[in-house]
C-alpha cells in the first residue's frame, strides 16, 4: 500500500514567493497532520484535519500560513508570502482517526529553504 | 510550562549491548505515549504505543515503560545493532487534545 506522499521533496525559492506543499494522505485515514521540522524546535504540529474539516491551526505561525484540504485524498499547506525564517522540513501525517492512541504515518517531507 | 525532554541529543553505544533512551515530561498528563524512529531524510515512522495503565511495553527487541508517577517513559533495544542507528521521538497526547507532542529526539548510533 502506498504511504502518505508529499511533493514537492525539495523546494528552493527566493523571499517572498508563494509556496505550496502537497500531501496525499493514506486512503481510509480520517486525519491529516501538517508538522514543521527544525534543529532548534524539533517536531512542531501546524494543522491538523478530521474528515476534512480544519480541528486545530493554533500551530501556524501567522497569517502568511494557510492549509486546505478540499477532499479526502488530497491537502495543500500554502506559505505567502515566504520568508527565510521559514526554512525547514515540513511533513503530513495521517491516522485512522484523531486520538493520542492512534499511530501516524508520515511523509517523507518537503524540505525548504527560503533564499 | 509544558515540556517533553529526551535525555541527550546523542548516545553512541557498542553493538550487542542495550541502548535505553529517556523521555520525561512535565506538566501534560498523558493518556497514551508513543515511540518513533526517524532515519535521515525521511519521516518518523510509528514503533510502540503505550497506555498510562500499562507499565510495559514489548515487540520483539524493544521495550517501553510508562511511569506517570516519575513522569517517564525508558525505551530499550537490546542486542542493538548497527541497522538501529537513528533518530527515536517520543510523542504524548495531552487530555482533551487529540494531536500528538513530540519531543526533540535523541540520535542512537551503534557502532559494530
Amino acid at each position: 500500500d502506498a504511504g502518505v506522499i508529499q511533493s514537492p521533496r525539495h523546494e528552493v525559492t527566493e523571499m517572498g514567493q508563494e509556496v505550496t506543499l502537497r500531501c496525499k494522505p493514506i486512503s481510509g485515514h480520517n486525519s491529516l497532520f501538517w508538522y514543521r521540522q527544525t534543529m532548534m524546535r524539533g517536531l512542531e504540529l501546524l494543522i491538523y484535519f478530521n474528515n476534512n474539516v480544519p480541528i486545530d491551526d493554533s500551530g501556524m505561525p501567522e497569517d502568511r500560513f494557510s492549509a486546505k484540504m478540499p477532499n479526502a485524498s488530497f491537502s495543500t499547506l500554502k506559505i505567502q508570502p515566504s520568508e527565510p525564517r521559514d526554512s525547514a522540513v515540513y511533513f503530513c501525517a495521517s491516522s485512522l482517526k484523531t486520538g493520542g492512541n492512534q499511530p501516524q504515518h508520515f511523509g517523507d517531507g518537503t524540505r525548504l529553504s527560503i533564499l | 510550562s509544558q515540556k517533553i525532554e529526551q535525555n541527550s541529543e546523542a548516545l553512541n553505544i557498542q553493538e550487542g549491548k542495550t541502548a535505553t533512551l529517556t523521555c520525561n515530561y512535565t506538566n501534560y498528563s498523558p493518556a497514551y505515549l508513543q515511540w518513533y524512529r526517524q532515519d535521515p531524510g525521511r519521516g518518523p515512522v510509528f514503533l510502540l504505543l503505550i497506555r498510562e495503565n500499562e507499565k510495559e511495553k514489548r515487540k520483539e527487541r524493544l521495550k517501553v515503560t510508562f511511569d506517570t508517577t516519575l513522569k517517564q517513559s525508558l525505551f530499550h533495544i537490546t542486542a542493538s545493532q548497527p541497522a538501529d542507528s537513528a533518530t527515536y521521538l517520543c510523542a504524548l497526547d495531552m487530555a482533551g487534545a487529540n494531536n500528538l507532542f513530540f519531543g526533540t529526539g535523541t540520535r542512537l548510533t551503534v557502532i559494530p
